[in-house]
């Protein structure tokens, strides 16, 4: 069964804290993401990948940093965690660019600062 | 600006019960995809929808893509407790030569045995 795995499900920082969240896929793919879910807010886009140390932008950048040194690995940093990134974390990854063949969610990490 | 629109963003209805959501785009994609999310896990893919027109059916649930490929729905009949969850419309858009994956807000379903 193919996967994405997120290291963590649930995390509790403090405020100032660097965090990192890791992301392994096992399905080869090329393309990997990072999304952070808020109620009403919908899946927003943080950073993505399509292809070993490449990394794009997404919709919400601010405050975050990713890697990707191995085609499986692709890891989240918060540099300094603030409250406002209190969310659910989900990392997904998909073997083309576009929609026809699918994302491939984890399970999420909720993470919580204080 | 949110490309995909879905309506409704809640639904609570009775087992039994059908029931239709929407996902709007004034920009026609070349594909859209649904995923259905429940609590605490992430979003999985039900199906992907390509060609103008093309209806697709999964069990109860039927997709359908608009002519023009900016709409899509979701509708399922005799709902069941078991369809409660997250259902979200998906596309992607080209910006600079790379495709750039966009999602709807969601429509959150809760059906009542």
């Amino acid at each position: 069964d193919v996967k994405v795995t997120q290291s963590s499900r649930y995390l509790v920082k403090r405020t100032g804290e660097k965090v990192f969240l890791e992301c392994v896929q096992d399905m080869d793919h090329e393309n990997m993401f990072w999304y952070r879910q808020d109620p009403g807010l919908g899946l927003r886009l943080i950073y993505f990948s399509y292809d070993v140390k490449m990394k794009e932008k997404g919709d919400i950048p601010e405050g975050y940093s990713v890697s990707r040194e191995k085609k499986e690995r692709f890891s989240l940093i918060l540099e300094s965690a603030s409250t406002n990134q209190t969310s659910m974390y989900l990392c997904a990854s998909s073997p083309t660019q576009g929609t026809i063949k699918g994302y491939t969610f984890g399970s999420g990490t909720r993470l919580t600062v204080v | 600006t949110q490309l995909l629109e879905q309506s409704p963003q809640f639904l609570s209805i009775q087992e039994g019960e059908n029931l239709t959501v929407y996902c709007n785009s004034s920009s026609v994609f070349s594909s859209l995809q649904w995923y259905r999310q429940e609590p605490g896990e992430g979003p999985v893919l039900l199906v992907t929808v390509v060609t103008g027109g093309e209806v697709k059916k999964l069990k109860r649930l039927t997709f359908q893509f608009g002519d023009a490929r900016k709409d899509s729905s979701l509708h399922i009949t005799a709902a069941q407790p078991g369809d409660t969850g997250l259902y979200l419309c998906a596309g992607a858009y080209e910006d600079g030569g790379s495709y750039i994956p966009t999602f709807g807000r969601g429509t959150s379903l809760i059906v009542h045995p």
